[in-house]
């Protein structure tokens, strides 16, 4: 399943919103009902971490300004009100089948 | 809290082997799926491995079946990734990561990541 992420990059005001979208080459979906699409962020020379989990659940100890939303083979990730600590590159990652990841998002602060 | 720390870093030559692992803690490991994941130097994420939380099957990237292996002890808490044949575009730092379920193919943690260089 292939990922694609957009845009490339994203400039952000601190306060302002930000969104990043996320489409996938087939549904994620799966017989269950269930949709495998997960969001990580990797801050400057750190490993990746976990912010969302099956399109929307926040993972432990992500803060509330961010949420994920999307089905079938669209989504986006929503900053409300971006934070200096919020820039680092952003990956989007299918799991239904053996995982991929969408080509990352770099946030930085204006 | 969870802490998984890689080690086994090197420079290696094309078509050489090298093992990587994985010691994982703060959590319970035998009841968790385990993965590797690599980046190359400058670029995005490629999932390479899984291993469901008894060893019983593997799963493998494309690009690294037949050359790669994923192991787990159990009874040490450590995962492996046995790495054959080496290419030099298998120049990337290797994370493991810690699944969100027993069979999960998704994960929640991260270690610090090992740098694994192919070069002659």
């Amino acid at each position: 399943i292939v990922m694609t992420q957009t845009p490339l990059s994203l400039s952000v005001t601190p306060g302002q919103p930000a969104s990043i979208s996320c489409k996938s080459s087939q549904s994620l979906l799966n017989d269950v009902g269930r949709t495998y699409l997960q969001w990580y962020l990797q801050k400057p020379g750190q490993s990746p971490q976990l912010l969302i989990y099956e399109v929307s659940y926040r993972f432990s100890g992500v803060p509330d300004r961010f949420s994920g939303s999307g089905s079938g083979t669209d989504f986006t990730l929503k900053i409300s009100r971006v934070e200096a600590e919020d820039v680092g590159i952003y990956y989007c990652m299918q799991s239904l089948q053996l995982p991929t990841f969408g080509g990352g998002t770099k946030v930085e602060i204006k | 809290q969870v802490q998984l720390v890689e080690s086994g870093r090197g420079v290696v030559q094309p078509g050489g082997s090298l093992r990587l692992s994985c010691s994982a803690s703060g959590f319970t490991f035998s009841s968790y799926a385990m993965h590797w994941v690599r980046q190359a130097p400058g670029k995005g994420l490629e999932w390479v491995a899984l291993i469901p939380y008894d060893g019983t099957k593997q799963y493998y990237a494309d690009s690294v079946k037949g050359r790669f292996t994923i192991s787990r002890d159990n009874s040490t808490n450590t995962l492996y990734l046995q790495m054959n044949n080496l290419r030099p575009e298998d120049t990337a730092v290797y994370y493991c990561a810690k699944g969100m379920g027993s069979d999960s193919w998704n994960f929640d943690s991260w270690g610090q990541g090992t740098l694994v260089t192919v070069s002659s």
